[in-house]
């Protein structure tokens, strides 16, 4: 089993709907990232969090500690918003490595006109 | 701030030959990593240095693979002989020491035929 499990694996969208993708992970963690990618293109940090919530225009992450569970929501999703997402996590592992990022396989966000 | 810059962005190269992939991080950042991206397994850390210094390569898939930080302005990631399935997209990333945030360069999509 996977440490870090997205869901879903392919999302396709309307522009306009709201956009929710999930991310489980099993391990105690430090900090958790919410990464995206373009097709053929690099990998762009949206958000870094260890608790609550944040947002940025119309992206909004949140993270549930206890139930090692995070969403990032897409809100007015538009066409430009196709792209893949990571979730990653650095975990509190024994031994103190504080920089290992473990990612999820990545959520494809497919968002017509 | 320029961000992390790799080159060369594409490199495409025949069985055999020697390879070198190069990354700048972010000024001031004293965390380096070396990321590769394949469709099979993802995203997967090949090394870490902190301060110039390796800590951890244990991702580092055999001897052909070797990496280099001779200051805190450079890094070189180098394939020696490279083989077909080493093709894949290579990422490096920064970060400050006791911060979690990674920022990832643009990659090098490396090809060998």
């Amino acid at each position: 089993k996977n440490e870090v499990e997205q869901s879903p694996q392919n999302l396709t969208a309307q522009e306009g709907e709201f956009i929710t993708i999930n991310c489980s992970y099993s391990v105690g963690i430090s900090a958790l990232h919410w990464l995206q990618q373009h097709p053929g293109g690099g990998i762009v940090s949206l958000f870094m969090l260890s608790s609550g919530k944040k947002k940025h225009g119309r992206l909004i992450a949140t993270i549930n500690i206890q139930e090692k569970h995070s969403s990032l929501h897409i809100t007015a999703s538009h066409p430009r918003d196709s792209a893949v997402y990571i979730c990653a996590v650095i975990g509190t592992y024994s031994g103190g490595s504080n920089y290992k990022l473990t990612f999820g396989k990545g959520t494809l966000l497919t968002v017509n006109p | 701030d320029a961000g992390v810059i790799q080159s060369p962005r594409h490199e495409v190269t025949e069985m055999g030959q020697e390879v070198t992939l190069r990354c700048k991080p972010i000024s001031g950042h004293n965390s380096l990593f070396w990321y590769r991206q394949t469709m099979m397994r993802g995203l997967e850390l090949l090394i870490y240095f902190n301060n110039n210094v390796p800590i951890d390569d244990s991702g580092m898939p055999e001897d052909r693979f070797s990496a280099k930080m001779p200051n805190a302005s450079f890094s070189t990631l180098k394939i020696q002989p490279s083989e077909p399935r080493d093709s894949a997209v290579y990422f490096c990333a920064s970060s400050l020491a006791g911060n979690y945030e990674q920022f990832f360069g643009p990659g090098t999509r490396l090809t060998v035929l």
